[in-house]
């Protein structure tokens, strides 16, 4: 099991240009999950996925940032355009249908994409 | 969605038991508690999850008082490497996995 895995794990981008953040969630994980952490607002989030359809994105901070899942193996997160206040981890979860929706064992985390917008 | 708190930090000695207490004076009857780890540069990792009285796994326990009001996550003899954030969370699992981070309590464990 390669755990949720997301890519890029650094980006360091200039003002104004567009960010793509991927996710892979663990096979069979029908439940994905974007949150971002900073220093000053801690880990928010940011959107969540059910069977590849998005469910509340009331997290998500203005229209320059969406996100989509196209298959049950693939999400990204797009930002354009980028702005410094962006800057921050972005971290992408998911989790085993059937558990229970509210964290447990298999409610997991990647390791995050930190972002640096210059 | 029932608001937790918990000590911004605490400093213990390698060997050590810890325990990290978490208020939730407003829990809900649906509620569960959930307690996360986590290491710098890595996303938070699940510790161990109840409802009420205690839960013990390999890794922690968790102690919950009758009124469920507030929860203890209890740490045996740490050591340096469990030097982490670790989180407390309640809520209702059907709210959808909504899971809401509080600011968390920075463990330092000193040798």
């Amino acid at each position: 099991d390669a755990g949720v895995i997301q890519s890029p794990r650094h980006e360091v981008t200039e003002m104004g240009q567009e960010v793509t953040l991927r996710c892979k969630p663990i096979s069979g994980h029908n439940s994905l999950f974007w949150y971002r952490q900073t220093m000053m607002r801690g880990l928010e989030l940011l959107i969540y996925f059910n069977n590849n359809v998005p469910i509340d994105d009331s997290g998500m901070p203005e229209d320059r940032f969406s996100a989509k899942m196209p298959n049950a193996s693939f999400s990204t997160l797009k930002i354009q355009p980028s702005e410094p206040r962006d800057s921050a981890v972005y971290f992408c979860a998911s989790s085993i249908p059937g558990t229970g929706l509210f964290g447990g064992p298999g409610y997991t985390f990647g390791s995050g994409t930190r972002l640096t917008v210059v | 969605l029932a608001k937790t708190t918990q000590p911004i930090s605490m400093d213990s000695y390698e060997g050590q038991e810890v325990n990290i207490t978490c208020s939730h004076n407003n829990i809900a009857t649906n509620d569960y508690i959930t307690w996360y780890q986590q290491f710098p540069s890595q996303g938070p990792r699940f510790i161990i999850q109840g409802y009420k009285t205690k839960v013990t796994n390999e890794v922690a326990s968790l102690f919950i008082p009758a009124d469920r009001k507030s929860s203890t996550l209890s740490l045996p003899r740490v050591s340096l490497s469990d030097t982490a954030v670790y989180y407390c969370l309640v809520g209702d699992k059907n709210q959808g996995g909504k899971l809401i981070f509080g600011q968390g309590t920075e463990l330092s464990v000193k040798p």
